[in-house]
């Protein structure tokens, strides 16, 4: 039982480059959600999915698309990265269809740098 | 919207020691986790607890969620357990989980 995964763990990209970080959870969770954690800015969201087939934007979208492929998978895309785009992503499911209830599970992270 | 305060927001403890570290949120509540990031980056979940008290091991967790906060006790301290501890909270009319900033525990042999 692997819980969150998440791919790649590290990333280096150059400015402009495209990318898509992976998301999958075996917990049969229905809501999943992408933050991330940045120095002194703490855990922000970015989108969220509280079921299969819908997706909502977070406190910080802008630069950022999502895909709910099923309810196992969830992929968050940049498709022009920017220096401000360099941050730690994580990714994390939850049973509760609602967005603030239910017991959050994090995946491992993953470290992108963008140059 | 919620706020979410917690502290101190640095702590440095002997190996053995006792600690406690809380949360204080602005509102009422539907949603409240503890979540313990090691110096790995990893964010693990501690508690779940928007209400009452639980134990795991030499953890434990309470939330008067009437009075507004919730507090992480941290005994006989080991080595493993530095990192930073953050409270996560729901408020109860909905929205998104917001996170405090977060008590970074170091934890010396």
């Amino acid at each position: 039982n692997a819980g969150v995964t998440q791919t790649p763990k590290f990333q280096v990209l150059k400015t402009g480059q495209s990318m898509t970080l992976q998301c999958a959870q075996d917990m049969n969770h229905n809501s999943m959600y992408w933050y991330r954690q940045d120095p002194g800015m703490g855990l922000r969201l970015i989108y969220y999915s509280a079921s299969e087939g819908t997706t909502d934007k977070g406190e910080v979208p802008n630069g950022y698309n999502v895909s709910r492929l099923n309810k196992r998978e969830f992929s968050l895309r940049l498709e022009s990265a920017a220096p401000s785009q360099t941050s730690v992503y994580f990714c994390a499911s939850s049973e509760s269809r609602q967005v603030n209830t239910g017991e959050l599970f994090f995946g491992e992270g993953s470290r992108l740098t963008v140059l | 919207g919620i706020q979410v305060e917690q502290s101190p927001p640095d702590l440095i403890l002997q190996e053995g020691a006792n600690s406690t570290l809380r949360c204080n949120f602005s509102d009422s509540v539907n949603n409240l986790q503890w979540f313990h990031q090691n110096p790995w980056g990893q964010l693990i979940n501690l508690f779940y607890i928007p209400s009452g008290t639980k134990q795991n091991g030499r953890l434990s967790a309470t939330t008067v969620a009437t009075e507004r906060y919730s507090l992480l006790y941290i005994s006989s301290s080991q080595t493993t357990d530095s990192g930073v501890y953050f409270c996560a909270v729901g408020h109860n009319q909905g929205g998104k989980l917001i996170f405090g900033q977060g008590t970074e525990l170091s934890v010396k042999p």
